[in-house]
């Protein structure tokens, strides 16, 4: 089945505490990208990736790193994470330049479930 | 920067015709789209617009004009499933060459019965 997964999908933590949140797609797509999602605010772009090891930032990317290494894979990093991180998060991941293999059409972002961090 | 506007939220009943505006403010951009959330959930692919005119999916259409800044999305014979919340967003910036995706704050539809 053609997904994005993440994981946890729930995490509550302490400040500071330095927190890894993994995404994965299985659908050999070239763009990643994660978000978060506030109330009133939207969706907020915080890092993307074109391909391996090609990241760049979005609209929000303070207090975050990213890596990629590997296609499949986008983990976001929170160093030391902070209570106005509380948020809830999306991975997502599309094909560029050309129809999506599975849907036949053009630049549908595949998004995973979300996991709803609390930074206490 | 880019910025894209949406109103908060539209009412319709069922059975209706209901069309949720994004004016944008942006350079250039590759492309505009639209997607679907419904509550606790994550949001879905619904359309996408590279040229100007209207895109038909089913009961769902988009719109684009570039010249207007102005996109909207159509939704025909409403039924109560299709209360959720509906964004657009635009890829890229053509003068930087910039690939990020920026959304509009959302639309949250109410359809009654």
């Amino acid at each position: 089945e053609a997904q994005v997964t993440q994981n946890p999908r729930y995490l509550i933590t302490v400040t500071g505490k330095k927190l890894t949140v993994t995404c994965s797609q299985n659908m050999n797509h070239e763009y990643m990208s994660w978000y978060r999602q506030d109330p009133g605010l939207g969706l907020r772009q915080i890092y993307y990736s074109m391909n391996v090891e090609v990241t760049d930032k979005g609209d929000v990317p303070e207090g975050y790193k990213v890596s990629r290494k590997e296609k499949r894979n986008f983990p976001l990093i929170l160093e030391s994470p902070s209570p106005n991180q509380t948020s809830l998060y999306f991975c997502a991941s599309f094909r560029t330049g050309v129809k999506d293999r599975i849907s036949g059409r053009w630049n549908e972002q595949f998004f995973g479930p979300g996991t709803r961090l609390t930074v206490l | 920067g880019q910025s894209l506007e949406q109103p908060s939220e539209v009412t319709a009943v069922e059975g209706a015709i209901v069309q949720i505006n994004c004016t944008y403010q942006t350079s250039g951009f590759y492309g505009l789209s639209w997607y679907q959330q419904h509550d606790g959930g994550a949001p879905t692919f619904l359309s996408y617009n590279a040229l100007d005119g209207l895109e038909e999916t089913g009961r769902f259409s988009s719109f684009l004009s570039r010249s207007d800044s102005y996109g909207y999305l159509l939704l025909q014979e409403l039924q109560m499933k299709d209360s959720a919340s509906y964004f657009c967003a635009v890829r890229g910036d053509l003068n930087t060459g910039f690939q990020k995706l920026v959304f509009g704050t959302g639309t949250r539809l109410l359809v009654s019965p």
